[in-house]
């Protein structure tokens, strides 16, 4: 049962113009939500997150966009640039209990061409 | 800056073999955890540990155990190793109280033969 999806597994853009990724998740429950950035050989590394709380959260060339009704987020990145080429995982967690453990989506590999 | 440190890196074991994935982190963290990631997939909790002397089981953790006897450390063992078990291996750690960063080691590259 996979309650977080990232149903796109590669995605193509120019440079300089703007990467959309998706994530759709299933437990109502998760309140917190994570995008992690990987390249290869190496952990994935934070990027930015949102609480339930909110519907938007800005860092930099990276926005995360949070439709909690849909049970749907979206990372932007813009402008895009060769160095942001790597897998993006989506993660969810319940911010209180449990551990706090993170689930993941499966995935979208980013490639931001010349 | 040592964050959180993995060892092996890399590692090739014979089914049936038995090793420890050493995890080790220096930056007072209270949770820890191991995940798993197959190639095309997510990553998939193991075991997690809330602190030293508390360890629980996450969604995948048959073939494995682990023990936290420190804060700083957190190992992995593998009994009796498998195909299945073929993955790469990350660690992690997050801070107790508010907010939900986990911070992961480079990972450990698992063959099983």
């Amino acid at each position: 049962d996979q309650q977080v999806k990232q149903n796109s597994p590669s995605l193509s853009v120019q440079e300089g113009r703007i990467s959309i990724l998706n994530c759709d998740y299933t437990n109502s429950m998760f309140d917190y939500f994570l995008w992690y950035k990987k390249y290869p050989a190496e952990g994935p590394t934070f990027l930015i997150s949102i609480s339930s709380i909110k519907d938007k959260n800005e860092d930099g060339r990276f926005t995360v966009f949070l439709n909690k009704s849909a049970k749907h987020l979206s990372l932007h990145i813009v402008p895009s640039q060769p160095g942001d080429s790597a897998v993006y995982f989506c993660a969810a967690s319940k911010l209180t209990g449990g551990g706090n453990k993170l689930t993941f989506g499966t995935g979208t590999q980013l490639k931001v061409e010349l | 800056n040592a964050g959180v440190t993995q060892t092996p890196k890399f590692r090739i074991l014979k089914i049936g073999q038995s090793m420890t994935l050493q995890c080790t982190q220096d930056m007072n963290h209270n949770y820890m955890y191991w995940y798993r990631q197959d190639p095309g997939m997510g990553l998939k909790l193991i075991y997690y540990s809330v602190g030293a002397g508390i360890t629980d089981k996450g969604e995948v953790p048959n073939g494995y155990n682990v023990s936290r006897s420190t804060t700083e450390d957190f190992p992995l063992r593998l009994e009796l190793a498998a195909p299945s078990q073929t993955s790469v291996y990350f660690c992690a750690s997050r801070p107790g109280g508010g907010g939900n960063t986990i911070y992961f080691g480079e990972g450990s590259w698992l063959t099983v033969v």
